[in-house]
């Protein structure tokens, strides 16, 4: 079954604590992304990757990084948590944007993260 | 990705048909027409696409005006399941470079009346 997988789903940390949020992914594509969602703002683009060692800034990339070592895990890395980074996170994976339609995205369940 | 204009809200009745509308009057020739929805606490999904001709699924059909300027989803049969928040979203497959992401507007907040 294709599945993105999300971990942790919940999480409450403090301000500079850095955490980890994983993003698996078992269709092998391509193109990984993260994105945050907030009432009011949409779904936005933090971070994408193209493949393999390939990262690139999305819209609001600030506080965050990421990497991609492994084509199917792209975890999102946030060094010093702020509260304003207290989002609902989700990760996404398909087909890159210069391939055919359909872009197709997949979407992990979501982690939702509280920043005290 | 030029831009699209959704309805805040719509509300229709359990297993009644709904069209949703998608104003995009600044489409270029080469933009895909997509619709994704997301369901409550759940990430967005692929509904459907499409480029010129109308396009049907299991899930939804798509009509696209002649003119291209706008778009319509239609649910045949809504069920409770179908309340969600539906997303028109444009993408040009010439437009590399950028974040290859999908650009999400408000979408449009579908109620289900049972």
């Amino acid at each position: 079954e294709a599945q993105v997988t999300q971990n942790p789903r919940y999480l409450i940390t403090v301000t500079g604590k850095k955490l980890t949020v994983t993003c698996s992914q078992n269709m092998n594509h391509e193109y990984m992304s993260w994105y945050r969602q907030d009432p009011g703002l949409g779904l936005r683009q933090i971070y994408y990757s193209m493949n393999v060692e390939v990262t690139d800034k999305g819209d609001v990339p600030e506080g965050y990084k990421v990497s991609r070592k492994e084509k199917r895990n792209f975890p999102l890395i946030l060094e010093s948590p702020s509260p304003n980074q207290t989002s609902l996170y989700f990760c996404a994976t398909g087909t890159s944007g210069r391939a055919p339609p359909p872009y197709e995205q997949y979407f992990g369940p979501g982690t939702r993260l509280t920043v005290t | 990705d030029a831009k699209t204009t959704q309805p805040n809200s719509m509300e229709s009745n359990e297993e009644e048909p709904v069209h949703l509308p998608c104003n995009h009057s600044t489409i270029s020739g080469t933009d895909y027409i997509h619709w994704y929805r997301q369901l409550p606490s759940q990430g967005p999904e692929y509904v459907i696409h499409g480029l010129t001709s109308n396009v049907n699924n299991r899930m939804a059909s798509l009509a696209i005006a002649e003119d291209r300027k706008s778009s319509t989803l239609i649910l045949h049969r809504a069920t409770l399941r179908d309340a969600a928040v539906y997303y028109c979203i444009l993408r040009d497959p010439r437009s590399g470079g950028g974040a290859d992401g999908l650009t999400f507007g408000k979408g449009t907040h579908l109620i289900i009346q049972p």
